[in-house]
């Protein structure tokens, strides 16, 4: 079974900062996903991936699979970042997730 | 295609009522998933269907939970029995299968149980 941990919890940055939450998992994975939940529950993929580093606008995603980590970084933050950041690792073969227990990010003005 | 869309958005029943939810998935995705998330907690899996077959349960899913996806379109979960632990957001996810597939939510139905 796999366990997926993330940190910090709760994260509050003044507007600008650069914004790092990092997520490690227990065993070997076909991808790690990073999400994005607003108030209200619905959720959206912000990445995918299996190796290297993804680039959206502001967010980055990078994944260390020999450590098992990745990291989700975000660029001169800005409230409307503010949200409730998910890392999850799919398993092979059934893609089911294992999600992290979230990073609640508050910017502010 | 608007995406995965899921009925209702919230439910308030009393304890020992049966509750249904519905989950419409991206009509060319043939994985569906269901998960449910309580305040504070990620997301925890309860069952996923490829096309209409359901090939994976959870120990989460008590026998007062069933779930359906017939013709492998939409899919209902049930809760029968209601109890107060069943308060939770429920969400569902579609996605393509592939060798990596990116999933795609619902909003979610936000169920309280009174």
């Amino acid at each position: 079974k796999n366990e997926v941990e993330q940190s910090p919890q709760n994260l509050t940055a003044q507007e600008g900062e650069f914004i790092t939450i990092n997520c490690s998992y227990s065993v070997g994975i076909s991808a790690l996903h990073w999400l994005q939940q607003h108030p209200g529950g619905g959720i959206v993929s912000l990445f995918m991936l299996s190796s290297g580093k993804k680039k959206h606008g502001r967010l980055i995603a990078t994944i260390n699979i020999q450590e098992k980590h990745s990291s989700l970084h975000i660029t001169a933050s800005h409230p409307r970042d503010s949200a409730v950041y998910i890392c999850a690792a799919s398993n092979f073969g059934n893609e089911k997730l294992t999600f992290g227990t979230g990073t609640r990010l508050t910017i502010i003005p | 295609d608007t995406g995965v869309s899921q009925d209702p958005r919230h439910k308030i029943t009393k304890r020992g009522q049966n509750v249904t939810f519905r989950c419409d998935p991206i009509s060319e995705h043939n994985r569906l998933y269901w998960y449910r998330q309580t305040l504070g907690q990620g997301p925890e899996f309860l069952t996923y269907f490829q096309n209409e077959a359901q090939l994976e349960k959870s120990r989460l899913l008590s026998d007062r939970f069933s779930a359906e996806r017939p013709k492998g379109s939409f899919s209902t979960l049930e809760i029968q029995r209601t109890e107060q632990g069943d308060s939770a957001m429920y969400l569902c996810a579609s996605s393509f299968v592939a060798a990596i597939s990116e999933a795609f939510f619902g909003q979610g139905t936000r169920l309280t149980v009174v």
